[in-house]
């Protein structure tokens, strides 16, 4: 299995502009989350979905972010207009969730700069 | 009051020592723990899981669980450099699929 894959793996923006970010879960996995990871923050759930429907969005910081699953092989986080606090590293994950025991396993991440 | 907690380090262990690494959690509820390792610029990454109470020995790690004091460790035997990583403790609170990570401890293991 290819795992879970992020595009793109690095972004650079200017404060102000639309940012997106795209997951594709590992097929089979009923389970997308989306995390940001800061030094001073650490690790924070923004939100997950199962079988594509949004289930907890309360780590989302602001109406500025928003993020759909159209299919279980596609989601975006997007973030409009972006400002330079949104800079970090943005992770997707998925699992199967079956008895929600299953571990999730993290795609390599997007590194987004917010000049 | 944070859902799960780690001490943020640096801990440093030299090369074929045991490292310990601590991790409480809030949720007397919670009922899956996870541990992952982390390198630097790197997506974190699984090392081990623990359901029941007891300790869990997967080769050189071993995962102890304590849910009457809602603790869970992480030991690492035979320390070796490239153990060096920042360790990321998990918790599934039991109302959800969703995880809770600690802040990550830094590990660093001198040769």
């Amino acid at each position: 299995d290819a795992g879970v894959i992020q595009s793109p793996r690095h972004e650079v923006t200017e404060m102000g502009q639309e940012v997106t970010l795209r997951c594709k879960p590992i097929s089979g996995h009923d389970y997308l989350f989306w995390y940001r990871q800061t030094m001073m923050r650490g690790l924070e759930l923004l939100i997950y979905f199962n079988n594509n429907v949004p289930i907890d969005d309360s780590g989302m910081p602001e109406d500025r972010f928003s993020a759909k699953m159209p299919n279980a092989s596609f989601s975006t986080l997007k973030i409009q207009p972006s400002e330079p606090r949104d800079s970090a590293v943005y992770f997707c994950a998925s699992s199967l969730g079956k008895t929600g025991l299953e571990t999730q396993y993290f795609g390599p991440g997007t590194r987004l700069l917010v000049l | 009051q944070k859902e799960v907690e780690q001490n943020s380090g640096p801990l440093s262990v030299p090369e074929g020592a045991i490292a310990s690494l601590n991790c409480t959690y809030s949720d007397r509820g919670s009922q899956s723990f996870f541990w992952y390792r982390q390198y630097s610029g790197k997506s974190p990454e699984l090392i081990m899981f623990i359901y029941s109470n007891g300790d869990k020995e997967d080769g050189r790690f071993t995962a102890q669980l304590n849910k009457a004091s809602q603790y869970v460790s992480l030991l690492i035997r035979d320390s070796q450099p490239s153990d060096s990583a920042t360790y990321l403790c998990a918790v599934n609170p039991n109302t959800g699929n969703q995880f809770y990570f600690g802040t990550g401890t830094s590990l660093t293991v001198i040769p």
